[in-house]
């Protein structure tokens, strides 16, 4: 069974410009979610989709980042414009459903600088 | 607020000895643990989990030890081996109604397993 697959994994950037990521979930899996992770720090929850409905962006910085699910499977992350601290990791991760006593699968991750 | 802590950045061990990353927890409501093992330039894979109305939970050389009154668990690797060599998260969840689902991490600790 294929896993999570994102593009790009490597990116840089200059601060101000825009990037995006893809992310293909594991087939089957309704539930998909977009981390942030730093350097020294754990993955921090950005989006959570249920299908292509937005379940959880409490923590997504909406002035600059916003997600997309359509049709329920791909989606894509984008940033614009980019600042110096999104520097980081971007981790899609799916499950099979949304709710507790779930185990989340994360794809490999795309890692952003900005310079 | 950091709901989920493990304070320990690093811990070094012995191959072929026990390897013992500890994780606190805050929220009384998170009823599902698991922790997850990183690489560099790779995502978190999946490691163990544990559910709240267990203590323990066995997988090989790998064991989660759970104490709620405590609010901590931790993860016993034995024998440790160089290949365990990795940063491990610690994740929970809460099962309740209306709740997402979403995994919260600790920081990580990095373990070196030494030959």
């Amino acid at each position: 069974e294929a896993g999570v697959a994102q593009s790009p994994r490597y990116k840089i950037i200059e601060k101000r410009q825009s990037v995006a990521f893809w992310c293909n979930p594991i087939s089957g899996h309704a539930t998909l979610y977009w981390y942030q992770q730093i350097l020294g720090q754990g993955p921090k929850l950005l989006i959570q989709f249920q299908n292509n409905g937005v379940v959880d962006d409490s923590q997504l910085p909406k002035d600059r980042f916003s997600a997309e699910r359509l049709k329920g499977v791909d989606s894509t992350l984008k940033i614009q414009p980019a600042k110096l601290e999104d520097s980081a990791v971007y981790l899609c991760a799916s499950s099979p459903r949304t709710g507790g006593g779930n185990t989340i699968y994360f794809g490999e991750g795309s890692w952003l600088t900005v310079v | 607020d950091q709901q989920v802590k493990q304070n320990s950045p690093s811990l070094s061990v012995q191959e072929g000895r026990i390897s013992i990353l500890n994780c606190d927890y805050t929220n009384s409501m998170f009823d599902y643990f698991l922790w997850y093992k990183k690489y560099p330039a790779e995502g978190p894979t999946f490691l163990i989990s544990i559910s709240s109305i267990k203590d323990k939970n066995e997988d090989g050389r790998f064991t989660v030890f759970l104490n709620k009154s405590a609010k901590h668990l931790s993860l016993h690797i034995v024998p440790s081996q160089p290949g365990d060599s990795a940063v491990y998260f610690c994740a929970a969840s809460s099962h309740g109604s209306g709740n997402t689902g979403k995994l919260i991490f600790g920081q990580g600790t990095t373990l070196q397993v030494k030959p």
